[in-house]
């Protein structure tokens, strides 16, 4: 069965590090997302993408955090600047069509890269 | 903005029935999901609703009104395996983008 693969699926950083997480979508999704969770918190939106480019981000995203998809495959996030507060659970998702006309909200969520910002 | 209520934990007995309720408010409402996440692991689909009504999949059913700004996901024949956070989440757009966002979930935990 296909799935959202994710790497590293631990990372332990010193503040003030960049950091990359990596994620490789179901091969066929066209939108990719990425949430992040607070230990004993709610899970957060972060970003989408689509075609390239960015369609939406909260208010977390800001200029430290930026996204790419530098091939055909992977979909990262990079923190420029870690901050004792960005220590998370990040959450790569992809789903296959726009949700807006989709039959189904699914979203494919891979197993998640455990950020511990010393 | 978006809020988005439902309860903080709940318990209940293995093969009993429970209902975890949800209110929200948004503009721009597109569907409301529900997902389940066990502990220390990634949300897994449950449910997508987009129109008023109740959706039945197995064990689990997820009931949606849109004036009202209220669901409910209702969970039959309780197993231990059941025990996880439940996510109301709702997809909601303005100005041409969209956005899926979840409330704080729903600790549910079953006992024997």
């Amino acid at each position: 069965e296909p799935e959202v693969t994710q790497t590293p699926s631990h990372q332990v950083t010193q503040m003030g590090q960049e950091v990359i997480l990596r994620c490789v979508p179901i091969s066929n999704h066209l939108y990719f997302y990425w949430y992040r969770q607070i230990l004993g918190q709610k899970v957060e939106f972060l970003v989408s993408f689509y075609n390239n480019e960015i369609s939406e981000k909260s208010e977390i995203f800001d200029d430290q955090f930026s996204v790419e998809r530098p091939d055909g495959s992977n979909f990262t996030l990079k923190i420029r600047s870690t901050k004792l507060e960005d220590s998370a659970m990040y959450f790569c998702a992809s789903s296959e069509r726009h949700l807006i006309n989709a039959n189904t909200g699914e979203l494919f969520f891979g197993e998640g890269s455990r950020l511990t910002v010393l | 903005g978006q809020n988005i209520d439902q309860p903080t934990e709940m318990t209940a007995t293995e093969g009993a029935i429970v209902q975890i309720n949800c209110t929200y408010q948004t503009s721009g409402f597109n569907g409301l999901f529900w997902y389940q996440q066990h502990a220390g692991e990634a949300p897994t689909f449950l449910s997508y609703n987009v129109l008023d009504g109740l959706e039945e999949k197995g064990r689990f059913s997820s009931f949606l009104s849109r004036s009202k700004g209220y669901s409910y996901l209702l969970l039959k024949e309780l197993q231990m395996k059941d025990s996880a956070s439940y996510l109301c989440g709702i997809a909601y757009s303005g100005a041409g983008s969209y956005q899926l966002t979840f409330g704080k979930g729903t600790k549910l935990s079953v006992i024997p």
